[in-house]
């Protein structure tokens, strides 16, 4: 059965610093996407960066990146500068099924609560 | 503002009662989702519309619950006879097809607290 798994219920850092997200994911699929969202408070979920089972770069943007390492099912969001603005709950998404092909939905880990201290 | 709107933002019901959310998806996107979020907890997909058509359905989708999108714009997601197990954050989300990820765009969500 396809499950993402987010071990770090919270984290802390320091503003400025980098800091890194886990996440693991099982499926038996050949194809599938990665997703990272963040929530806020206000309860949005803001996309933030998207990794393809077939993409052979690492994603970037902007201060996201998103270390895929394809053997070890993991797929963890680094965070560079942290801001006082990231604090907010992240979660890793994963759909099954081929690239940008049919996009029904997405199964979702439990959530990293991210606190920046100033 | 281009993004999803969702309202009401918050609702509180008596047990027993019906509710209606409704969704307003990013206008050129033609695939809308409903996910419900509890406390402490990764959002759980509810169903799927493409354009009209209600594609998929999850078990979680009990007959009290019951989700439209009448012309392919605006979507609604009605719950009958609410519980207390109803509880929950609703998040309506939309996606275009033909973006490369696929990656969905959500709404500030509709909050639910049945008593």
């Amino acid at each position: 059965a396809q499950k993402i798994t987010q071990t770090q219920p919270g984290m802390f850092v320091q503003e400025k610093e980098a800091v890194t997200l886990d996440c693991t994911y099982d499926t038996s699929d050949q194809s599938y996407g990665l997703f990272w969202y963040k929530q806020p408070s206000s309860g949005e979920m803001i996309f933030l960066i998207y990794q393809g089972s077939y993409d052979e770069q690492n994603a970037t943007e902007g201060r996201y990146s998103l270390n895929f390492q394809k053997a070890r099912k993991s797929a963890n969001l680094v965070i560079s500068a942290s801001q006082l603005g990231d604090s907010a709950m992240y979660f890793c998404a994963m759909r099954e099924g081929r690239n940008g092909g049919n996009n029904r939905k997405l199964i979702w880990g439990l959530g990293t609560s991210l606190a920046v201290n100033p | 503002d281009t993004g999803v709107s969702q309202n009401p933002r918050h609702k509180i019901t008596k047990r027993g009662q019906n509710v209606t959310f409704r969704c307003d998806p990013i206008s050129e996107h033609n695939r809308l989702y409903w996910y419900r979020q509890t406390l402490g907890q990764g959002p759980e997909f509810l169903t799927y519309f493409q354009n009209e058509a209600q594609l998929e359905k999850s078990r979680l989708l009990s007959d009290r619950f019951s989700a439209e999108r009448p012309k392919g714009s605006f979507s609604t997601l009605e719950i009958q006879r609410t519980e207390q197990g109803d509880s929950a954050m609703y998040l309506c989300a939309s996606s275009f097809r033909r973006e490369v990820a696929g990656e969905l765009f959500f709404g500030e969500g509709s909050r639910l607290t049945v008593l």
